[in-house]
């Protein structure tokens, strides 16, 4: 399967600082890229769906001026958590859509998680 | 808004038994189905995928679709302790081309 990357795996913060998030994909190029994040025992929920070179789409209730997303190349999408505070520590997840024949789906990074404190 | 169900578990299962893990959703038109396994505290891992009705495998993975019941299970012989993690069942929305999970069905294979 494919392979996609996430920086960094692991950061803590103190509230009201920013923090930015990167997702790669490494083996494939990725005009779609998903940011998830989850919570303790709860299951995936999807922020925004993010395409290269325009504006990502947020899912509702999903803040965009706090949650900014950047897909500037077609291996490359950023988060920034702006302003973060304690309730948005969590588990962030980026996936990527492959397109090529022999993946064609849908693969997971290996997660950041984000401790606000 | 298009729904995915799964029963939270935990599934208990001896080792080298059949896990059989179910999942029923609401959108009669989803084409795509997808089987993930996530281990506590990492990301979830593609194990299958299946489009068409009746039956997929892939060594011990069997996954099976019913788009008239509008089910989808995935069934896992001879499960071993390392299966032991939380497995997402998802489908694919049409429309927005966005995955849609379910909360997962947790697997505990013991030894």
């Amino acid at each position: 399967g494919a392979v996609v990357s996430q920086h960094p795996s692991r950061v803590i913060c103190k509230s009201g600082t920013s923090v930015k998030i990167e997702c790669r994909s490494l083996d494939f190029q990725a005009t779609t890229m998903f940011w998830y994040r989850q919570f303790p025992k709860q299951s995936l929920m999807l922020m925004a769906t993010s395409n290269e070179g325009s504006k990502a789409t947020y899912e509702q209730g999903v803040e965009k001026d706090k949650f900014l997303i950047n897909h500037a190349s077609l291996t490359l999408s950023t988060l920034t958590v702006t302003s973060a505070h304690p309730e948005d520590s969590s588990f962030y997840i980026c996936s990527a859509r492959d397109y090529r024949p022999e993946s064609y789906e849908q693969y997971f990074g290996p997660g950041t998680r984000l401790t606000v404190t | 808004q298009k729904e995915v169900e799964q029963n939270s578990g935990p599934l208990s299962v001896p080792e080298g038994a059949i896990a059989s893990l179910n999942c029923t959703y609401s959108d009669r038109g989803s084409q795509s189905f997808f089987w993930y396994r996530q281990y506590s505290g990492k990301s979830p891992e593609l194990i299958m995928f299946i489009y068409s009705n009746g039956d997929k495998e892939d060594g011990r993975f069997t996954a099976q679709l019913n788009k008239a019941s509008q089910y989808v299970s995935l069934l896992i012989r001879d499960s071993q302790p390392s299966d032991s993690a939380t497995y997402l069942c998802a489908l694919r929305d049409t429309g927005f081309q966005k995955l849609v999970f379910g909360t997962g069905t947790r697997l505990l294979v013991s030894p």
